[in-house]
């Protein structure tokens, strides 16, 4: 089954701590893996593609077939990255599997 | 460069009530979806199209009805409003190739009481 696990509901930190935001998933061919932010009230953004291997406002994520995870990292935390996180898997035809979702409270 | 665009925004339906949700865009996108999002779910497929004339089931389409008669709509219908329908709304488009960016609406806020 394709699936999509989030593990933690809600992840409170300090800011400038460093940030580490689970996913694993589950899918049997290769996956095309995504981190979404939505901001309050707002609508959903591309944060990274696990394709592109980039680094956008600060977070960085690596796609460890073996242990099948995708975790968001962010060495140092801000208040502005207090949003709502969530993995993403592609499955077919550009349909999304998401997680449930992890709320990132980043606290001053 | 309005992108996605969802109306209304927010929206109050008495139960057995029907409405439509309205969502447009003007990418030229041939792919456009339908999600639900609840709280602890994450976001849920409705109905998703991959260009005009055609539209397919995703994992809770029931009591949503949809059509694609243009490249740029996309309308969900609520056939009778039922409270477990209450729900944030968006609509999401993107070219077909695999590997492009998939483009959300800002949302519709959905009380069904």
């Amino acid at each position: 089954a394709q699936r999509v696990t989030q593990p933690e509901k809600l992840l409170s930190v300090f800011k400038g701590a460093p940030v580490e935001l689970k996913c694993n998933y589950s899918y049997s061919g290769s996956p095309e893996l995504f981190w979404y932010v939505q901001y309050s009230r707002q609508r959903l953004q591309l944060l990274l593609r696990h394709i592109s291997r980039e680094s956008i406002k600060g977070f960085t994520a690596d796609l460890n077939k073996g242990e099948t995870s995708f975790h968001l990292k962010k060495p140092f935390a801000q208040e502005e990255d207090s949003a709502m996180y969530y993995c993403a898997l592609k499955s077919g035809y550009n349909k999304l599997i998401f997680g449930a979702g992890t709320r990132l409270a980043v606290h001053p | 460069n309005a992108g996605v665009t969802q109306t209304p925004k927010f929206q109050v339906l008495k139960t057995g009530q029907s409405m439509t949700l309205q969502c447009a865009q003007d990418m030229n996108h041939e792919y456009m979806s339908w999600y639900r999002q609840d709280p602890g779910m994450g976001l849920r497929l409705i109905h998703y199209s991959v260009g005009a004339g055609i539209t397919d089931q995703g994992e809770v389409p029931n009591g949503y009805n949809v059509s694609r008669s243009t490249t740029e709509d996309f309308p969900l219908r609520l056939l009778s409003a039922a409270p477990s329908q209450t729900s944030v709304y968006f609509c999401a488009s993107s070219y077909s190739n695999s590997g492009n960016t998939i483009y959300f609406g800002e949302g519709s806020w959905l009380t069904v009481v």
